[in-house]
């Protein structure tokens, strides 16, 4: 199975900053990498597909880039609804793992 | 609407059955993969298998495999997760998703909390 670690697990920031979540997956997933953003007590929602595709609706500072092993979700510059926890995920062949998380906090 | 709906919360005893529904609207059921994903209390994504509903096709997670069953009503659009005997670890929500291109889950059920306990 394809081990997905993400970093940090935690991430304080403050409004108007920008931000980096790293994905590095055990093997090669060529661009099969997909982005989550969970809010508490909520589903999931799809952000970023593909490594790079940004879903219909989700705003242009969010942007995914990335090849290979080593991906990244970046969030231009941070606003309110944007502190949650954020996920990736490999859907390059089943089982389709996670990543275990990353928990973006409010300075 | 796009949508998926699923089944309300359920409290169960250890050694209980259980089967937890997800009824797709607003698209072609037969056309989507549906995929199931284990969140429990404080912790990550799991993914477990996901099902293609238009043959009852399915794919298991190892860590999954032998512990759930997927199965799928296309006459009523629904696919369901079901338990034979829960276990209290088995406590946790549950998501169902659509798959679309390459596996990617672009739209979600609201989730079912399953509480397991004597």
């Amino acid at each position: 199975d394809i081990q997905m670690t993400q970093s940090p697990s935690s991430l304080s920031a403050s409004v108007g900053d920008r931000v980096t979540i790293t994905c590095r997956a055990s093997q090669s997933i060529s661009i099969y990498l997909n982005w989550y953003q969970q809010k508490p007590g909520k589903a999931p929602k799809l952000l970023i597909s593909a490594a790079t595709t940004l879903q219909s609706g989700v705003p242009s500072r969010f942007s995914g880039t990335g090849s290979g092993t080593d991906f990244s979700l970046t969030i231009a510059s941070l606003q309110p609804e944007d502190f949650a926890t954020y996920y990736c995920q490999q859907s390059y062949t089943t089982p389709c793992s996670f990543g275990q998380g990353t928990k973006l906090e409010i300075k | 609407e796009v949508q998926l709906m699923q089944s309300g919360a359920e409290v169960k005893k250890p050694g209980d059955s259980l089967k937890i529904s997800c009824k797709g609207s607003g698209y072609s059921f037969t056309n989507y993969w549906i995929g199931w994903v284990r969140q429990m209390p404080g912790k990550g994504l799991e993914w477990m298998g996901i099902i293609n509903p238009g043959d009852s096709e399915t794919r298991y997670s190892p860590s999954f495999q032998g512990q759930v069953t997927f199965s799928v009503d296309k006459s009523i659009s629904t696919a369901y997760l079901h338990w034979s005997s829960l276990k209290a670890s088995d406590t946790a929500m549950f998501y169902c998703a659509r798959l679309t291109y390459q596996d990617t889950s672009d739209i979600w059920g609201q989730g079912t909390m399953v509480t397991v306990s004597s």
